[in-house]
């Protein structure tokens, strides 16, 4: 059964940082595109970042380009966002997705003062 | 503003098949498959379609179709646990990312 683990939430402050990461199993990691996608309160779908299945090609939608980073490791199945200045905004449930199929529960991440 | 347009919220009774558009451009649904997304309340999103193909576990009742910039969903035998929000979704070969539709929620009355 295929699943995807969201771990790194939080409160956090304005123009603060935080790393999220997301462990997959039950399908073979290194062959799929990873994704991050978002939903803020009472909101709909954001597409945020992805990530090919070597790691060369790589895509932010463009509120987060600078300030967020999407890497993997194939080793440990597992891929990451590390999102530096956070902004309100940014307050969302974020999921992980294997290709876009988003398995995970979601992992929330507050940005207020 | 979302990239793809999705109608405003539809309702159906129990039985009927419902069809819900998305609305896109050259770029991206003209362009490339569509996914589409079924979000029950409080859950996470539920990929139900992905390229005109359903995922093990999804009802044959959901089909999907795609001509020129536009893409419908098709829900047959509408039952009461399929009241969602539902989104779709494709990537853009302009604009280098995944771009969604503003979500339609589904009413069974």
């Amino acid at each position: 059964e295929v699943q995807l683990v969201e771990s790194g939430g939080g409160l956090v402050q304005p123009g603060g940082s935080l790393k999220l990461s997301c462990v997959g199993s039950g399908f073979t990691f290194s062959n799929f595109w990873m994704n991050w996608v978002r939903q803020a309160p009472g909101k709909g779908l954001e597409w945020v970042a992805n990530i090919k299945h070597d790691g060369s090609q790589i895509y932010y939608v463009d509120s987060v380009k600078g300030r967020f980073t999407i890497s993997r490791d194939n080793a440990r199945n597992s891929v990451y966002l590390q999102m530096n200045g956070l902004r309100a905004e940014d307050t969302a449930v974020y999921y992980c997705a294997k290709g876009m199929d988003v398995r995970g529960q979601g992992i929330t991440v507050t940005v207020s003062s | 503003q979302s990239v793809l347009t999705q109608p405003p919220p539809a309702s159906a009774t129990p039985g009927q098949r419902v069809t819900l558009s998305c609305s896109g451009s050259s770029s991206n649904i003209g362009s490339n498959p569509v996914t589409w997304f079924q979000q029950l309340p409080g859950t996470a999103p539920k990929l139900v379609i992905h390229s005109d193909e359903r995922p093990s576990g999804v009802p044959d009742r959901f089909s999907a179709s795609r001509s020129g910039t536009s893409a419908s969903l098709a829900i047959s035998g509408l039952q009461s646990e399929d009241e969602a929000d539902y989104y779709c979704a494709t990537w853009d070969d302009s604009l280098n990312a995944w771009v969604f539709g503003g979500g339609a929620k589904l009413t069974v009355l």
